[in-house]
């Protein structure tokens, strides 16, 4: 099976960066995604990582340890609308996605 | 263009009532993918259809629940005899590729939320 963990709650400062971690334990793995939920609404793809390394999207960034089974989103110059939830998942060789439990985020002014 | 579309999205039932719930995915998209999310959970995977056939349904939670899909395009996820731990959002999402395709994201519904009273 697999296991992935992520904080339950962040709070952050409008203008500030935060980064959300995201930990798991998988065999065969191959690729973790990123979502966006906000309340109420469909999650939407943030970003994918298959190989080591961060990879960058406006205020957005994702990195990738494939070693370490980690991970963490990276979001800078943070805006009121980012509060959300956002859920990490993971791939296992060819099968669907395994997701977190999220991390809800509170960005206060 | 249009998005996935999930009707109705809400859904208010009895117990020990059968629901059905409704999942449009966005047009020319093979894979289709049922999710249930409940207060403090993560998305929980409950089946997986690549065209008409289900090559996972690994996550459905009991022989109460089955879905199916008809002409490669609408599916439809049937909850007998409800009970209350069934109360939810079932999430659809539809994706242009299978899951052997790397790196494909799946684009998600509104969701229908589930009262099972």
């Amino acid at each position: 099976g697999q296991n992935i963990d992520q904080p339950t709650e962040m709070t952050a400062t409008e203008g500030a960066i935060v980064q959300i971690n995201c930990t798991y334990q998988t065999s065969g793995f191959n690729g973790l995604f990123w979502y966006q939920q906000h309340a109420g609404e469909a999650p939407t793809f943030l970003s994918y990582n298959v190989l080591d390394g961060l990879e960058e999207k406006g205020r957005f960034s994702s990195f990738l340890s494939r070693s370490k089974g980690y991970s963490y989103l990276l979001l800078k110059e943070l805006q009121m609308k980012d509060s959300a939830s956002y859920l990490c998942a993971v791939r296992a060789g060819y099968s669907t996605l395994t997701f977190g439990k999220g991390t809800m985020l509170l960005v206060s002014p | 263009g249009a998005g996935v579309s999930q009707s109705p999205s809400n859904k208010v039932t009895e117990k020990g009532k059968d629901v059905e719930l409704r999942c449009d995915p966005i047009s020319g998209h093979t894979a289709l993918y049922w999710y249930r999310q409940s207060l403090g959970q993560g998305l929980e995977f409950l089946i997986y259809f690549q065209g008409n056939s289900a090559p996972d349904k690994s996550g459905l939670p009991s022989d109460r629940f089955s879905a199916e899909r008809t002409g490669g395009s609408v599916s439809t996820l049937t909850i007998q005899r409800t009970q209350q731990e069934d109360s939810a959002v079932y999430l659809c999402a539809s994706s242009p590729h299978p899951p052997v395709v790397a790196g494909v994201e799946q684009f998600f519904g509104p969701g229908t939320r589930l009262t099972v009273l």
